[in-house]
């Protein structure tokens, strides 16, 4: 079965430093893939997807994923984090055939003044 | 336009009791998906509709969880003899038809079975 791990529950950073949200998957022959984040007391909202093409994607906020086959691993990462980044993130994995998404347990970015 | 509502936002049980859990999908949407997530843990797919009908309820614990969805819009999920281990945040979540295409999730219904 489909599983996705995100090593880090959380992930305590300085504002403006750099940041990356480990992400793997178990290995399948198509799958796309996804992050989205919580904010507090807030539903879940797609962050950025990995359909197919080039395998950098980016947000409209600054994070950028890039999805690499031969480490089954899609790591999240922002050069310069801001205060409301502050949430949950959590990765995603669909297969081709399939509609269901298979959530990770989720990394707690923290960012601290 | 409006987003996945669900409805209550809170619901506490008792033990043994019968719930009803609502979800509002966007309109238009054909696609409607149930998830639970579990405190310090990700959402696990319950249950996914394609329409009207259940096109796949293999994420279902067990055969007390049950969900409707009559008229290929509004979805119930329904829960007889709750038990503590029910307590959990039930996602909704909608989509067009379409495998590529994003869904949508409600902010959710917290449930706690005391």
């Amino acid at each position: 079965a489909q599983s996705v791990t995100q090593l880090d529950s959380q992930v305590p950073v300085f504002e403006e430093a750099p940041v990356e949200l480990r992400c793997n998957y178990s290995s399948s022959v198509s799958v796309y893939l996804f992050w989205y984040v919580q904010y507090p007391n807030q539903g879940l909202q797609l962050l950025l997807k990995y359909l197919s093409g080039s395998t950098l994607v980016e947000s409209i906020n600054g994070f950028e994923a890039e999805f690499n086959k031969s480490q089954t691993s899609f790591h999240l990462r922002k050069p310069s984090v801001h205060i409301s980044d502050t949430a949950e993130y959590f990765c995603a994995v669909k297969r081709d055939s399939s509609y269901k998404l298979i959530f990770g347990s989720g990394t707690r970015l923290l960012v601290r003044p | 336009g409006a987003g996945v509502s669900q409805t209550p936002s809170n619901k506490v049980t008792e033990k043994g009791k019968y719930v009803e859990l609502r979800c509002d999908p966007i309109s238009g949407h054909t696609a409607l998906y149930w998830y639970r997530q579990s405190l310090g843990q990700g959402p696990e797919f319950l249950i996914y509709f394609q329409g009207t009908g259940a096109a796949d309820d293999s994420g279902l614990p067990n055969d007390r969880f049950f969900a409707v969805r009559p008229e290929g819009s509004v979805s119930t999920l329904k829960i007889q003899r709750t038990e503590r281990g029910d307590s959990a945040v039930y996602l909704c979540a909608s989509s067009s038809d379409s495998s590529y295409n994003e869904q949508f999730f409600g902010p959710g219904t917290r449930l706690t079975v005391l």
